[in-house]
């Protein structure tokens, strides 16, 4: 049971690149998250999804798009990276049918520069 | 808006002396609140959450929480700190609001505990 796991772990980029970030999770959970985290600031929520197929904005989304087409894999891309997409990313998942249902479980990290 | 606020950016204690880490909410209806523990280089762990019942919730790691209503507060508490505690701490809020998707974090207190 690896949990929540997130590739890459680093990645360096140009400005206008594009990249993707693929999070797996083992639990199979419902909803799933994507968050950057730049200091002094916590996390800030840039998508979600609470089910195959369906996704949603949250609180930073514009620069970026996902996807949900497995239940298991959530996607972040990039389409034109810029310098202000410099950051750590999270990927996190949770289930309503869970005992702890709040509780959201997160991987590793991605930390994403862009030159 | 729901909002959290941790009003520390670091805090100091001495190895074997009690810790507080404050936190302060701000949501409408019944609060559902998170403590997690960020350690250097890992994603997020979750620690303990109020949801309904006992003011005090105990937690992992020997890590308790009081929840007081009337001052909007979640300080996180631990009788004798451990050198192992230092770590990144994060005060969190679900956001009932959006339909209970969304958690919104406070931007992390950081805890040095010297030997």
């Amino acid at each position: 049971n690896a949990g929540v796991t997130q590739t890459p772990k680093f990645r360096v980029l140009k400005t206008g690149q594009s990249m993707t970030l693929l999070c797996a999770q083992d639990m199979n959970h419902e909803y799933m998250y994507w968050y950057r985290q730049d200091p002094g600031m916590g996390l800030r929520l840039i998508h979600y999804s609470v089910g195959e197929g369906t996704t949603a904005k949250g609180e930073v989304p514009d620069g970026y798009n996902v996807s949900r087409l497995k239940k298991q894999n959530f996607l972040l891309g990039l389409e034109s990276a810029a310098p202000s997409q410099t950051s750590v990313y999270f990927c996190a998942s949770s289930s309503p049918g869970h005992p702890l249902a709040d509780t959201q479980y997160f991987g590793p990290g991605t930390r994403l520069t862009v030159l | 808006a729901q909002s959290v606020a941790q009003p520390e950016d670091q805090v100091n204690v001495a190895e074997g002396n009690p810790l507080t880490v404050k936190c302060t909410y701000s949501v409408s209806g019944n609060p559902y609140l998170f403590w997690y523990v960020q350690y250097p280089n890992r994603g997020l762990q979750f620690l303990l959450k109020y949801i309904t019942g006992d003011n005090l919730v105990k937690g992992s790691y020997g890590f308790e929480a009081e929840f007081n209503k009337s001052q909007t507060s979640f300080h996180l508490k631990k009788p004798s700190a451990l050198v192992s505690d230092s770590a990144l701490y994060f005060c969190a809020v679900r956001d009932m609001n959006t339909g209970g998707f969304k958690t919104i974090f406070g931007a992390g207190t950081r805890l040095f505990v010297k030997a």
